[in-house]
C-alpha cells in the first residue's frame, strides 16, 4: 500500500537559513507523483513543487527545491534563505491512482521561522 | 486567473442532518476532487470527478458522495451527519491530466453539534 512519512513534526529555523523537511514515501507502482503543499494558519493548501517518478533532474521553484532520491524513496523540500512568511505547515503528498488525481498525503511538518 | 472557490466557509449543524458543500475549479479545470482534513487523521481523499463522472473514490462511507456539472462545478454531499463529521473539507482542481498539481480552495469547516 502506498505510503507517505513525515517524521519532523515541528522544526525551527533563522530567518535567511536554508532548511530540509524530510519525506519518504511507499509505493510499488513505476509511475507517481510527488508533490509538496504548504498549509498557513488561514487553512489554504498552496501548491509549491511537483517531481514526477521519470524525472531525472530535481525540480526547483524559486527558493523551493525537492532533492529526489528515488532509490531512497526520499523526496524532501529545501527552503532556502526563509523568511518569516514560510512559518506553516508542510505537506508531502503522492498521487497513487492511475489518473494521478488521488493524493495520498503525509502527517505535515510544522515550520517556525523566527527573525 | 480566479482560484478555486469553495462555498459556504463554515457550517454549523447538528447530528442526523445533511449538508451540501459546493466547489467551483480553476476555468478549464475539469478534474475535481475532494479532501478531508481532521486533526486526528489528517487529509484524506474523499473522491475525484473528471467530466461529470466519478472517476475515483476513497475510503468513505456511502454518505458521502458528490457529483459534478456540466460546467465543472461540484457538490459534496454529506447525510446523516455524524459528530466525526465535523472537519475542514477541502475542494482541488486540476486539469484532469496525470501528475498535475492540484489547486486548493480555502475550504470549508464543517461543525457538528
Amino acid at each position: 500500500a502506498q505510503k507517505i512519512t513525515q517524521t519532523q513534526p515541528g522544526m525551527f529555523v533563522q530567518e535567511k537559513e536554508a532548511v530540509t523537511l524530510d519525506c519518504t514515501y511507499d509505493t510499488s507502482d513505476p509511475s507517481y507523483g510527488l508533490f509538496w503543499y504548504k498549509q498557513p494558519s488561514s487553512g489554504e493548501m498552496i501548491f509549491l513543487i511537483y517531481q514526477g517518478s521519470y524525472d531525472q533532474q530535481n525540480a526547483t521553484e524559486g527558493r523551493y527545491s525537492l532533492n529526489f532520491q528515488k532509490a531512497r524513496k526520499s523526496a524532501n523540500l529545501v527552503i532556502s534563505a526563509s523568511q518569516l512568511g514560510d512559518s506553516a505547515m508542510y505537506f508531502c503528498a503522492m498521487s497513487y491512482d492511475q489518473a494521478g488525481t488521488a493524493l495520498i498525503f503525509g502527517k505535515g511538518t510544522t515550520l517556525s521561522v523566527s527573525s | 486567473k480566479a482560484g478555486v472557490t469553495q462555498t459556504p466557509r463554515y457550517l454549523i449543524k447538528t447530528r442526523g442532518q445533511q449538508v451540501t458543500l459546493s466547489c467551483s475549479p480553476i476555468s478549464g479545470h475539469r478534474s475535481v476532487s475532494w479532501y478531508q482534513q481532521t486533526p486526528g487523521q489528517g487529509l484524506q481523499f474523499l473522491f475525484e470527478y473528471f467530466s461529470e463522472t466519478q472517476r475515483n473514490k476513497g475510503n468513505f462511507p456511502g454518505r458521502f458522495s458528490g457529483r459534478q456539472f456540466s460546467n465543472s462545478r461540484s457538490e459534496m454531499n454529506v447525510s446523516t451527519l455524524e459528530l466525526g463529521d465535523s472537519a475542514l473539507y477541502l475542494c482541488a482542481s486540476s486539469v484532469g491530466q496525470p501528475n498535475q498539481p492540484q489547486h486548493f480552495g480555502d475550504g470549508t469547516r464543517l461543525s457538528i453539534l
